[in-house]
């Protein structure tokens, strides 16, 4: 089992639409999570920590699940220029803090 | 521009030629991380600085591959003999040592080996 995986994708949906993501992830001493965010042959971009309580950002809302150890993104009223690849990324207790992603969600937002 | 910068942004190389990329993080970052990314695929770790000090390699980083970072300021990259199946995206991403350890990335440097 891959140490994070997510929904495979891709996604096309219409502008205004809510679209959610999930990722899993195998190692239980995984400490801080994260989404980010790609557009095409650039570099990731930080879009949200996830923390225990949830949190909310705009439009866009992030869920941790310590218990079956998954997190999600939400997209509500999604915009042309969301389209892009969701990457989640964890780093764990003890691996300095390195992270290690999932392969991505490509998410197509169509007018 | 005061995020992390990297140079060049794009290489293209003969096969058995070595490239050396440079990374500059955040001027307060002491945290400094290599990843690689292939097409379809996330990141991978490749290897972790704090300060001058290298702390991780991954087993992904064979002996061609060698990283310095004096001073504990700016990176460097250094791949000897290079192989097709190096050719990916080389990134660098600084963070600093409290707190959640956001870590965030450069423009990265796009190898082609031919």
């Amino acid at each position: 089992r891959k140490e994070v995986e997510q929904d495979p994708g891709p996604f096309n949906v219409p502008e205004g639409a809510t679209v959610a993501f999930n990722c899993t992830y195998s190692n239980s001493a995984s400490q801080s999570f994260f989404w980010y965010r790609q557009d095409c042959r650039k570099e990731p971009k930080l879009l949200m920590s996830v923390y225990s309580s949830g949190n909310e950002d705009g439009r866009f809302t992030a869920q941790l699940n310590r218990a079956s150890q998954y997190i999600s993104l939400l997209i509500r009223d999604s915009k042309l220029s969301d389209s892009a690849t969701y990457l989640c990324a964890v780093n764990s207790r003890g691996s300095n803090y390195k992270l290690t992603f999932g392969k991505g969600t490509l998410l197509t937002v169509n007018p | 521009d005061t995020g992390v910068s990297q140079d060049p942004r794009h290489k293209i190389t003969k096969r058995g030629q070595n490239v050396t990329f440079r990374c500059d993080p955040i001027s307060e970052h002491n945290r400094l991380y290599w990843y690689r990314q292939t097409l379809g695929q996330g990141p991978e770790f490749l290897t972790y600085f704090q300060n001058e000090a290298q702390l991780e390699k991954s087993r992904l980083l064979s002996d061609r591959f060698s990283a310095e970072r004096p001073k504990g300021s700016f990176s460097t990259l250094e791949i000897q003999r290079t192989e097709q199946g190096d050719s990916a995206m080389y990134l660098c991403a600084s963070s600093l040592v409290i707190g959640v350890s956001e870590q965030f990335f450069g423009p990265g440097t796009r190898l082609t080996v031919l």
